[in-house]
């Protein structure tokens, strides 16, 4: 079946430190793919999306690029904030036959940003 | 209204015991989904629902789970025969249309904890 696989963290970064979080993925079909994060005591929030290959989703200077050869969908960030500690979840939409929307997620990988 | 609304916010209850939890869509979203989020790991889907009827509930782990939305708008899932093994976040998301590229909306999730 269709599954998410993500670096395991925690990231432990220094402020203005250059950010990758690797994301890999297995599907059939032409999934759409984003990245979810969750803010501490805060619920999921949409980061970024990509919908087809090649497309490039971005958002706050996090970028991320549907690569289908590689079947990847990693997090960059240039320049990393304290206020950008949180937990990233990568997903792909489990389309399937119907269209319905549903996400798989990844296990989710906390960054931690030191000042 | 205008966000996911999802209450409790936090239960606790005693093994063996019924609980509900309540999801409150955005208006005008027909689709709803719930997922269960254990410590440490990305959230797991359950079930969905297209409008009043549930579409996919293949998530669903055993006969001890159930949701209904009766009208269409609100949501409850039920556990039956609460086990420890229940303990977790209990998110709820909707979106305006099932699709693949459609963005989910989450609620800030119910903490379920059985003792």
């Amino acid at each position: 079946g269709n599954s998410v696989t993500q670096m395991e963290g925690p990231v432990t970064l220094s402020e203005e430190a250059f950010l990758t979080i690797n994301c890999t993925y297995t599907a059939t079909g032409y999934p759409s793919l984003f990245w979810y994060v969750q803010y501490p005591g805060e619920g999921l929030q949409l980061l970024l999306k990509a919908t087809k290959a090649d497309d490039k989703g971005s958002n706050k200077g996090f970028e991320a690029t549907y690569r289908k050869e590689t079947t990847s969908f990693h997090l960059e960030k240039g320049s990393v904030q304290v206020s950008d500690s949180a937990v990233y979840f990568c997903a792909l939409s489990d389309g399937g036959s119907g269209n319905t929307g549903k996400l798989i997620f990844g296990q989710g990988t906390t960054l931690q940003v030191k000042p | 209204g205008a966000g996911v609304s999802q209450t409790p916010s936090n239960k606790v209850t005693e093994k063996g015991k019924y609980v509900e939890l309540r999801c409150d869509p955005i208006s005008g979203h027909t689709a709803l989904y719930w997922y269960r989020q254990s410590l440490g790991q990305g959230p797991e889907f359950l079930i969905y629902f297209q409008g009043t009827g549930a579409a996919d509930d293949s998530g669903l782990p055993n006969d001890r789970f159930f949701a209904v939305r009766p009208e269409g708008s609100v949501s409850t899932l039920k556990i039956q025969r609460t086990e420890r093994g229940d303990s977790a976040v209990y998110l709820c998301a909707s979106s305006l249309m099932p699709s693949g590229a459609n963005v989910l909306t989450f609620g800030a999730g119910s903490r379920l904890t059985v003792l």
